[in-house]
């Protein structure tokens, strides 16, 4: 099975900043990765598949990056509806199977 | 317009069977390529994938928890339906179902998300 770990847990950032969010897979998944956004009480947003492409209607600030074991999310100068919860997610081919990690919550320093 | 919306029980007794109704409009399940999938998340922590049905009436489980999960269509009425059976407090959270299409000949990422639906075990 498949492990994915993020890091850091939490993150607190000010609104502005750049910011990079890392995903790190237990093996090479090449660039199935996926990124969701979760805000409180909401259900999950896709924001990024294939490891870089953005999904409709995603800001260019988010972007995508990385291949094989490591993945990074980044957002380019932070706004404040870009504070929630990010996971990352891999998909492997045969047997279908999907795997999230354990999420980053983005927090307002 | 592509929606989803789960419904079921909000309580459901230690060791019964959950069966929790995807309805989705916008899409057929019968179309090539797409798919349908339910994922679950206990409160506070993330979450985890279940199961996933094509449009060919393929089905996929999470290896952990097949032994329990049942997957099924209903393409006149436009359902997904997913039974859990031996429910425990474990089980205890949201469980959303999502539309997968596929994308550059993959089927990767889930694009649109029903709102969820709590469940709580309990006695």
């Amino acid at each position: 099975e498949i492990v994915m770990t993020q890091s850091p847990a939490t993150l607190s950032v000010a609104p502005g900043e750049r910011v990079t969010l890392s995903c790190r897979a237990s093996e090479s998944i090449s660039t199935n990765l996926v990124w969701y956004q979760q805000k409180p009480g909401q259900a999950p947003r896709l924001l990024i598949y294939g490891a870089y492409t953005r999904a409709t209607g995603i800001p260019a600030r988010f972007s995508g990056s990385g291949s094989g074991t490591e993945f990074t999310l980044t957002i380019s100068s932070l706004q404040s509806e870009d504070f929630a919860v990010y996971y990352c997610q891999q998909f492997k081919n045969w047997p279908p199977m999907y795997t999230f990690g354990q999420g980053t919550k983005l927090e307002i320093k | 317009q592509i929606t989803l919306k789960e419904s079921g029980p909000t309580l459901v007794n230690p060791t019964q069977t959950l069966t929790l109704t995807c309805s989705f409009s916008g899409f057929s399940l019968s179309t090539s390529g797409v798919g349908v999938g339910w994922i679950r998340q206990p409160p506070g922590k993330a979450l985890e994938w279940l199961a996933l049905i094509y449009w060919d009436d393929d089905k996929v489980y999470n290896p952990s928890l097949k032994s329990r999960l049942t997957i099924s269509k209903d393409t006149s009425e436009d359902q997904v339906v997913l039974r859990m059976t031996n429910m425990d407090p474990v089980d205890t959270g949201t469980y959303y179902c999502a539309h997968l299409p596929m994308i550059r000949g993959v089927m990767d990422a889930f694009d649109i998300w029903g709102q969820g639906t709590m469940v709580t075990v309990s006695s």
